[in-house]
């Protein structure tokens, strides 16, 4: 049972246009919602998040728009460059207030920027 | 401010053995998670350890255990390991919010 999907394995764009990252959720106990990079051979590396009481939040390229009542959440990178070139997961969490910290990953999505 | 070190990086074991992995967190960082990165089942959550205790756990079986030390670095251990256990180790740590900050990972093969 996939809690969290990403329902695009690839993605690909042309450098300096906008990226657009997919992320579909079922429990509606996740409220926290975050977004990694990966690069082959390395960890994880994190890029953004938003609380569930916020719809949007920005930092400078990217921005993560959160849709509560879809259960849906997208990634936005303005202008994409080369070396955002990495697998992209989207991650989900239910702590709340309390102490269960608990990532749920996505499958992640392979994005690919052409120059 | 270092981040998160994992030793070894890489390890190639046999069927039947153990192996124990370990976590550095970062200065400060008292959550330590671990998590099971494979092709076909992308990420999975292993267990986190919180000032000595396990605080949560994963569907994973018992030959999978954990524990943290009181300067907050974790070890690993799967025992009587299989083929399928050939995978990507990751640690994560966070201080005292949602934010885990993943190390490099330990790449393990099982022969």
């Amino acid at each position: 049972d996939q809690q969290v999907k990403q329902n695009s394995p690839s993605l690909s764009v042309q450098e300096g246009r906008i990226s657009i990252l997919n992320c579909d959720y079922t429990n509606s106990m996740f409220d926290y919602f975050l977004w990694y990079k990966k690069y082959p051979a390395e960890g994880p590396t994190f890029l953004i998040s938003i609380s569930s009481i916020k719809d949007k939040n920005e930092d400078g390229r990217f921005t993560v728009f959160l849709n509560k009542s879809a259960k849906h959440l997208s990634l936005h990178i303005v202008p994409s460059q080369p070396g955002d070139s990495a697998v992209y997961f989207c991650a989900a969490s239910d702590g709340g207030g309390g102490s269960n910290y608990k990532l749920t990953f996505g499958k992640g999505t392979l994005l690919t920027v052409n120059p | 401010k270092a981040g998160v070190t994992q030793t070894p990086r890489y390890l190639i074991k046999t069927r039947g053995q153990q192996v124990t992995l370990s976590c550095s967190p970062i200065s400060g960082h008292r959550s330590v998670s671990w998590y099971q990165q494979t092709p076909g089942q992308g990420l999975q959550f292993l267990f986190e350890y919180f000032s000595e205790t396990q605080r949560n756990k994963g569907n994973f079986p018992g030959r999978f255990s954990g524990r943290q030390f009181s300067n907050s670095r974790s070890e690993m251990n799967v025992s009587t390991l299989e083929l399928g256990d050939s995978a990507l180790y990751l640690c994560a740590t966070r201080r005292d919010n949602h934010e885990q900050y993943f190390g490099p990972g330990t790449r393990l093969t099982v022969t």
